[in-house]
């Protein structure tokens, strides 16, 4: 089956610093990748759609600003959490597909900010 | 807007059958996935319809109505592996993109 790995699977950082998670596709191409947050006991949220070589589609209510996302190839793209606060802890997944077949999950980045 | 519901939690005994359903309003719809998500853990696919009716695999099965914007989950000869959170999401089409909709997802509770 197709795999997405994501890196690193877990990370504490500063408040204020920036915070980049990577997530590949290792045996396809992915046309679209996705990102998505997750809060405790909460179900998942879609934060933007990204499209290799285009920029970012973002949804409502989230700052293109502050999670700057880059799909430089159809393998790899990244989010990049800019000044983090408290706040933005959470559960960040991505998850990859090829032409309109199903969406594979990475593993997840638990993100922490003090 | 688009609109997901599904129950917050249930529970079942273990070689039990269960049945979560899941209705829906979308637009640009565009077939339903099931998955599954243990905690912590990333969600990984169950199910896919995007024709009405029924469809197998193992003990898995999914039902989706068009009409009706419903869909179930059918977990048959329930193992305690399954105690998980169940996440309904339908496949929508928006601003020239397919892109999934999650719901609150259902916490499923398998005991001995």
């Amino acid at each position: 089956g197709a795999v997405v790995s994501q890196h690193p699977s877990w990370v504490i950082c500063k408040s204020g610093t920036s915070v980049k998670i990577e997530c590949r596709s290792l045996d396809f191409q992915a046309t679209t990748m996705f990102w998505y947050r997750q809060f405790p006991k909460q179900s998942l949220m879609l934060m933007a759609t990204s499209n290799e070589g285009s920029k970012a589609t973002y949804e409502q209510g989230v700052e293109k600003d502050k999670f700057l996302i880059n799909h430089a190839s159809l393998t790899l793209s990244t989010l990049t959490v800019t000044s983090a606060h408290p706040e933005d802890s959470s559960f960040y997944i991505c998850s990859a597909r090829w032409g309109a077949e199903e969406q594979f999950f990475g593993p997840g980045t638990r993100l922490t900010v003090l | 807007g688009q609109n997901i519901d599904q129950p917050t939690e249930m529970t079942a005994t273990e070689g039990a059958i269960v049945q979560i359903n899941c209705t829906y309003q979308t637009s640009g719809f565009n077939g339903l996935f099931w998955y599954q998500q243990h905690a912590g853990e990333a969600p990984t696919f169950l199910s896919y319809n995007v024709l009405d009716g029924l469809e197998e695999k193992g003990r898995f099965s999914s039902f989706l109505s068009r009409s009706k914007g419903y869909s179930y989950l059918l977990l048959k000869e329930l193992q305690m592996k399954d105690s998980a959170s169940y996440l309904c999401a339908p496949n929508t089409v928006s601003g020239g993109y397919n892109k999934l909709i999650f719901g609150a997802g259902t916490r499923l509770a398998v005991h001995p």
